[in-house]
């Protein structure tokens, strides 16, 4: 089955500066990408997606970027603030009905001021 | 804000007892799924549910199970509660193939 490895576990920068997480993952066949926030006490939050049709995607401060050949997709946050510090979850799935969402284990941002 | 609600949002049980979670679906999306995020993990993929019917399941133990009820609205039944089982329990919903809204959650705590 699929198995999804996110990278780093951590990661700590100042306001202003650039965050970048990785993920990698194992089969082939998934084709869909999110990327989830979770603040504390709350559900994860769709924050930005993208599908393997698609090697680069933006929206404002966020972008993803997706290498199918190397099985591999990162989150690029630009211009960090401090509000941007949560627990940031890369997955993959093959989109389609009954099909889930692999969850890679999480990286904890904190951007300080 | 998703839409989504579940309740309760924090209970206690103890070992050996049965719990029932509940979620209301974002209006308009037929398909709701559980998840399971042990502390400092990713969600796990429990099971999905499509107009009624459970079309896909996680590596989870048949004794959780769940309902979907033709409002959309959604169950999560756990018996024998064992204390692993404490965690917290997403529900999430969307349409067929769409993007995935998740709840607040559930937090189980088994003592």
């Amino acid at each position: 089955g699929e198995n999804v490895e996110q990278h780093p576990s951590t990661l700590s920068v100042q306001e202003g500066d650039s965050a970048v997480i990785k993920c990698t993952y194992s089969d082939s066949a998934s084709n869909y990408f999110p990327w989830y926030k979770q603040e504390l006490g709350k559900g994860p939050q769709l924050i930005i997606d993208i599908r393997s049709n698609v090697g680069e995607k933006k929206d404002q401060r966020i972008a993803v970027t997706l290498n199918k050949t190397a099985k591999h997709f990162s989150l690029h946050i630009t211009e960090t603030q401090p509000e941007d510090s949560a627990v940031y979850f890369c997955a993959a799935s093959m989109h389609q009905a009954g099909t889930a969402l692999i969850f890679g284990k999480g990286t904890t941002l904190s951007v300080s001021s | 804000e998703t839409g989504v609600t579940q309740s309760p949002t924090h209970l206690i049980k103890t070992r050996g007892q049965q719990v029932t979670l509940r979620c209301s679906s974002q209006s308009g999306h037929n398909t709701v799924s559980w998840y399971q995020q042990a502390l400092g993990q990713g969600p796990q993929f429990i099971f999905q549910y499509y107009r009624e019917e459970e079309n896909g399941r996680g590596n989870f133990p048949p004794r959780f199970s769940g309902l979907q009820f033709p409002n959309y609205s959604s169950e999560l039944n756990v018996n024998a509660l064992e204390l692993d089982d404490s965690a917290l329990y997403l529900c999430a919903s969307k349409l067929s193939v769409g993007e995935l809204f998740f709840g607040e959650g559930s937090r189980l705590t088994v003592l």
